[in-house]
């Protein structure tokens, strides 16, 4: 059972280059989420789904996009890559009932 | 909005000493409260939950939590500090019983010495 599935773990850009970060569960969750961690800073949700085709920006959305054409999989564009977007990103999921997030490993994403 | 506030960036304790990590929230209506825990390079952990009814909460790795409404708190505690718990420990609120995305503070790192 892989649960949540990032990948890549880690990752360097150069400033202006594309990229997505791809997220998978195999849990048949409607719900998903990605979040970005920073130090000091705990974790700011960027994007969320509540099911396939429907997705609502998020606390940080600015310089990401993102899609949701199956229950499946929730991948993370981002477009222009920035200084300011160096951080860790993480995926996750939950129940239709809620109770419990489950999330992937992370992302290590340097951007130079 | 809900929102969550641990006061403690970084806390110190001795190895079988007693910890106690502040958590407060802000949200008008019945939480929902959660302690995640995360080692470095690592994913997060959840250690508990509160959703309603008792409000002492017990958790995994020997962690327990308390929601109290009247000081909008929900602290952790474990009685007993081993060296494996030192780790990023966060705290997080929903609106619900999870799936409106959570709300997390800014966390607290703790380092537990010998």
């Amino acid at each position: 059972n892989a649960g949540v599935t990032q990948t890549p773990k880690f990752r360097i850009l150069k400033i202006g280059q594309s990229m997505t970060l791809q997220c998978a569960q195999d849990m048949n969750h409607n719900y998903m989420y990605w979040y970005r961690q920073d130090p000091g800073m705990g974790l700011k949700l960027i994007y969320y789904s509540v099911g396939a085709g429907i997705t609502d920006k998020g606390e940080v959305p600015n310089g990401y996009n993102v899609s949701r054409s199956t229950t499946e999989d929730f991948p993370l564009r981002l477009e222009l890559a920035a200084p300011s977007q160096t951080s860790v990103y993480f995926c996750a999921t939950t129940q239709p009932s809620g109770n419990t997030i489950y999330f992937g490993e992370g992302s290590w994403l340097t951007v130079v | 909005a809900q929102s969550v506030t641990q006061p403690d960036i970084h806390i110190t304790v001795s190895e079988g000493a007693s910890l106690e990590l502040r958590c407060n929230y802000s949200y008008g209506a019945t939480p929902y409260l959660f302690w995640y825990v995360q080692s470095p390079g690592q994913g997060l952990q959840l250690l508990l939950k509160y959703f309603s009814g008792d409000t002492l909460v017990q958790g995994i790795k020997g962690f327990e939590a308390e929601f109290k409404r009247s000081q909008s708190s929900f602290n952790l505690r474990k009685p007993s500090v081993h060296w494996s718990d030192a780790a990023e420990y966060f705290c997080a609120v929903g609106r619900d019983s999870g799936n409106t995305p959570l709300v997390f503070g800014k966390g607290t790192r703790l380092s537990v010495i010998a």
